[in-house]
């Protein structure tokens, strides 16, 4: 399985624009970019998904490199509900139901 | 539409028991995917049901199992618990989008603490 790498932890400060790395220097021509966030004492969320161009929804944007290589997550506006652990994952088009999560990035937001 | 819900939430096993956790998808999913959740090895996939079928599976020993039913609502087993088999066991269903991948939903989770 494709691995992706991402920070421990990153920091920011409230209505700050936050950048949020990964790493899959593996990833095949299938895999498609997840990512999800998780609270405290709750199942992953799902944030945004992407393949080859870059995505935007109302939580966030995902912009992908072009060699696919690796990817960032963008949260325009940091509030404090944005605070916990982000989580970059890959998920096979012929992989049916699995995510293959990495240790994912503790966000942090100050106010 | 109501979220995935996970029965029970908390439970509390010795090793040697088994145990049986149940998910409920959302409405409409027929994909239910499980994952173990513990801190030394973050979220692991565990298996993968569809249409009653398993399509995918981790890697994980033959005493975790699970099934699924018509109305797609999914169980799994845990036989001959071990104290490493503490963790919180999270559902998740899905749909598979236009483009060819699976959105998936998590539920709470259910806590299982093996003593």
């Amino acid at each position: 399985d494709a691995k992706t790498t991402q920070p421990n932890s990153m920091e920011s400060n409230e209505e700050e624009p936050v950048h949020l790395p990964c790493n899959h220097s593996t990833i095949s021509g299938t895999d498609y970019i997840h990512w999800y966030r998780q609270l405290p004492s709750q199942g992953p969320e799902y944030v945004i998904h992407g393949l080859t161009s870059n995505v935007n929804n109302r939580m966030a944007s995902l912009a992908i490199a072009e060699d696919r290589k690796s990817s960032t997550l963008i949260l325009h506006r940091a509030t404090l509900r944005d605070a916990a652990v982000y989580y970059c994952s890959l998920a096979g088009g012929t992989s049916y139901g699995k995510l293959t999560f990495g240790q994912g990035t503790i966000l942090t937001v100050h106010p | 539409k109501a979220g995935v819900t996970q029965t029970p939430r908390y439970l509390i096993k010795t090793r040697g028991q088994q145990v049986t956790l149940s998910c409920s998808p959302i409405s409409g999913h027929r994909s239910v995917s499980w994952y173990q959740q513990t801190p030394g090895q973050g979220l692991q996939f565990l298996f993968e049901y569809f249409s009653e079928t398993q399509r995918n599976k981790g890697n994980f020993p033959g005493r975790f199992s699970g099934r699924q039913f018509s109305n797609s609502r999914s169980e799994m087993n845990v036989s001959t618990l071990e104290l490493g088999d503490s963790a919180l066991y999270l559902c998740a269903s899905s749909f598979r989008d236009r483009g060819g991948t699976d959105t998936q939903y998590f539920g709470p989770g259910t806590r299982l603490t093996v003593l």
